[in-house]
């Protein structure tokens, strides 16, 4: 059974001050691996898809890479309007995505 | 505007009832999903459905029912058989399933148990 694991669980930053996510993931044929931003009380918004190892997408401060058992999420002097969770996930067969447990993230001004 | 909208935002159950959530979308996708989170985990499958008339059982089906009568409406029960109903619940679409496209997420509904 596809698995995602996600690290670290929590990080608080400063702003301006860099920092990357991890995720961790076990699957036999990666299809795709999906990046989502949520905020509290609201459902989880796209940022990014990765099908395969060395990919790499970026959007403002965010910058999304793939590897063949893990990805990362980099945050490049990220403001306190970034402060989310990040939740991964990838997909299984096709019809579905598994989600790892996401890294709330807060950045302090 | 094209999206996904779930109501109510916030649903009160008592004990022993049974109650339906909305989840509406007008992006024409033909799959549709009902996903459950929890504190500190990560989203977890219900129900999923890539036709209409056809659905299939996710990771923690037990507890709920859903109905696809119409492309843009998937209802999703949290029957008395769910004994452990309070979450926030999330529903989802996509063109084609899943394959190489991602998913939109509605706002979802927090459900508690009083």
């Amino acid at each position: 059974e596809d698995q995602v694991t996600q690290s670290p669980e929590a990080l608080r930053l400063q702003e301006g001050e860099s920092s990357s996510l991890n995720c961790s993931y076990t699957v036999s044929g990666l299809r795709g691996l999906f990046w989502y931003r949520q905020d509290p009380g609201k459902g989880p918004e796209f940022l990014f898809t990765l099908y395969s190892a060395g990919e790499e997408k970026e959007k403002e401060r965010l910058k999304a890479t793939l590897t063949k058992k893990e990805s990362f999420l980099h945050i490049t002097a990220p403001k306190p309007e970034d402060s989310a969770t990040y939740l991964c996930a990838v997909q299984e067969g096709a019809q579905k995505l598994v989600f790892g447990q996401g890294t709330r993230l807060t950045i302090n001004p | 505007d094209g999206g996904i909208t779930q109501s109510p935002k916030y649903l009160f159950r008592k004990e022993g009832q049974n109650v339906t959530l909305s989840c509406e979308q007008n992006l024409n996708h033909d799959a549709m999903y009902w996903y459950r989170q929890d504190p500190g985990q990560g989203l977890r499958l219900i129900y999923y459905s890539q036709i209409v008339n056809d659905f299939q059982k996710g990771d923690i089906a037990e507890g709920y029912s859903v109905s696809r009568e119409k492309k843009e409406s998937f209802p999703l029960t949290v029957t008395s058989a769910q004994k452990n109903p309070t979450a926030f619940y999330l529903c989802a679409s996509s063109p084609e399933g899943m394959v190489g496209t991602e998913a939109f997420f509605g706002q979802g509904t927090r459900l508690t148990v009083v």
